[in-house]
């Protein structure tokens, strides 16, 4: 099997605070995995991509100061959003790459609200 | 960014009806994905199709590709109440597995 957790689901949020969502390959090593955003109704798309021991490589147009990523083991990335605002109320996803193949397994996403 | 453009945006259908998507890029790829997501959930990788094929199956599903016209296409068929999700395509330009996802079709299966 292939199975990414995300934790947490959803979480709901005061405006300036910072919320942690954390990105787990549960029965695989992940050396890349990769975040994403999705708006409602939406496509996803790619803000950075996260490499375990090194930093991650964020898409353009995406704040590396905003959503830090840290990949600190080979199942385990955060995405760290900073200060957070409304505007950063997104469904914010993962995926892990398995062992060199093309294919990406994807977490079941975190809902963030920021009131 | 998103390179995908997915027609119909919204698809709903009889069960037991076929249902197709097409989804069409722009640049060369190395591999184009379709993936399912239940709304409100994570996506499932439903086929990859490399850019020297051109149709692939798995069980009720059929993916073509036409890498001339920069188009693939995804057939569901018999569809079941349980097909209702969206569906999306994503494309790998340069083998260093980044996907640009289209913008996705939603389709109702109508029991």
């Amino acid at each position: 099997g292939a199975v990414v957790s995300q934790h947490p689901s959803r979480v709901i949020c005061k405006s300036g605070t910072s919320v942690k969502i954390e990105c787990r390959s549960l029965d695989f090593q992940a050396t890349t995995m990769f975040w994403y955003r999705q708006f409602p109704k939406k496509s996803l798309m790619l803000m950075a991509t996260s490499n375990e021991g090194s930093k991650a490589t964020y898409e353009q147009g995406v704040e590396k100061d905003k959503f830090l990523i840290n990949h600190a083991s080979l199942t385990l990335s955060t995405l760290t959003v900073t200060s957070a605002h409304p505007e950063d109320s997104s469904f914010y996803i993962c995926s892990a790459i398995k062992g060199g193949l093309d294919t990406q397994y994807f977490g079941p996403g975190t809902r963030l609200t920021v009131l | 960014s998103q390179q995908g453009e997915e027609d119909p945006q919204a698809l709903s259908i009889q069960e037991g009806e076929n249902a197709t998507m097409n989804c069409s890029y722009k640049t060369s790829i190395n591999n184009l994905q379709w993936y399912r997501q239940n709304s409100g959930r994570g996506l499932v990788h439903l086929i990859l199709i490399r850019s020297n094929e051109r149709e692939k199956h798995s069980g009720r599903l059929r993916v073509t590709l036409d890498t001339s016209k920069k188009s693939s296409s995804l057939l569901i068929t018999a569809s079941r109440a349980a097909d209702t999700a969206s569906y999306f395509c994503a494309t790998d330009e340069s083998n260093d597995y980044k996907l640009s996802f289209g913008a996705g079709t939603t389709v109702t299966v109508r029991a």
